[in-house]
């Protein structure tokens, strides 16, 4: 079963450290989805991709947030300069070309800086 | 813009009980709706899905119809195990556009005891 699959599954670092997850989507899903989810909530978007372009950025998406999908296969968010704001689980989702925007999700990774 | 309203939980019942999770939304477009489920420790996964007024998604006993009158997507289950112990998250897209995130509501936390 070739899911999406995340990495890390859990990442502990300390304030002000630069963090990278890895994101690798269903082979054949063009879109790529990055959400994160903090305790009680629902997840809430960041950034899409379709292919290896980046179409939208939400505005939680600070400029210590950045995200790539070289050649439209997988993708990696970064953060730098860590904050205790930013402990949250990080989830990434794929789609297919066609069809509803229907989403598989990754396990995520869940952050805690401390 | 786009939002999903769910009833706030807790909800505990007991094995073999009805379940209903209240959720209407408010749309500009032509959404899709959604009810995703997060098992403890584990990703969300896509329970059942509706894409346009009247349709109804079904899947493991669980059941959602679509109304556009009442612009509600409301999650109901004849009789709940243990085993559905879960996180539900109600969630639309923008079925027109094809590439827009999911709008989550905050989620309803059911517990099932035996």
């Amino acid at each position: 079963d070739t899911g999406v699959s995340q990495d890390p599954r859990h990442k502990i670092t300390k304030r002000g450290q630069n963090v990278t997850f890895r994101c690798d989507p269903i082979s054949e899903h063009n879109r790529l989805y990055w959400y994160r989810q903090t305790l009680g909530q629902g997840p809430e978007f960041l950034t899409y991709f379709q292919n290896e372009a980046q179409l939208e950025k939400s505005r939680l998406l600070s400029d210590r947030f950045s995200a790539e999908r070289p050649k439209g296969s997988f993708s990696t968010l970064e953060i730098q300069r860590t904050e205790q704001g930013d402990s949250a689980m990080y989830l990434c989702a794929s789609s297919p070309p066609t069809g509803v925007n229907e989403q598989f999700f990754g396990p995520g990774t869940r952050l805690t800086v401390l | 813009g786009d939002s999903v309203t769910q009833m706030e939980g807790p909800v505990t019942l007991s094995e073999e009980a009805f379940l209903t999770i209240n959720c209407t939304y408010t749309a500009t477009g032509y959404p899709s709706l959604f009810w995703y489920v997060q098992y403890p420790g584990e990703g969300l996964q896509l329970l059942l899905k509706a894409t346009k007024a009247d349709d109804k998604g079904s899947n493991k006993g669980f059941e959602a119809t679509y109304r556009k009158e009442t612009t509600s997507f409301h999650l109901e289950k004849g009789s709940v195990q243990v085993s559905d112990s879960a996180v539900y998250f109600c969630a639309l897209t923008d079925a027109y556009s094809g590439n827009t995130p999911l709008v989550f509501g905050k989620g309803t936390r059911l517990s099932v005891i035996a």
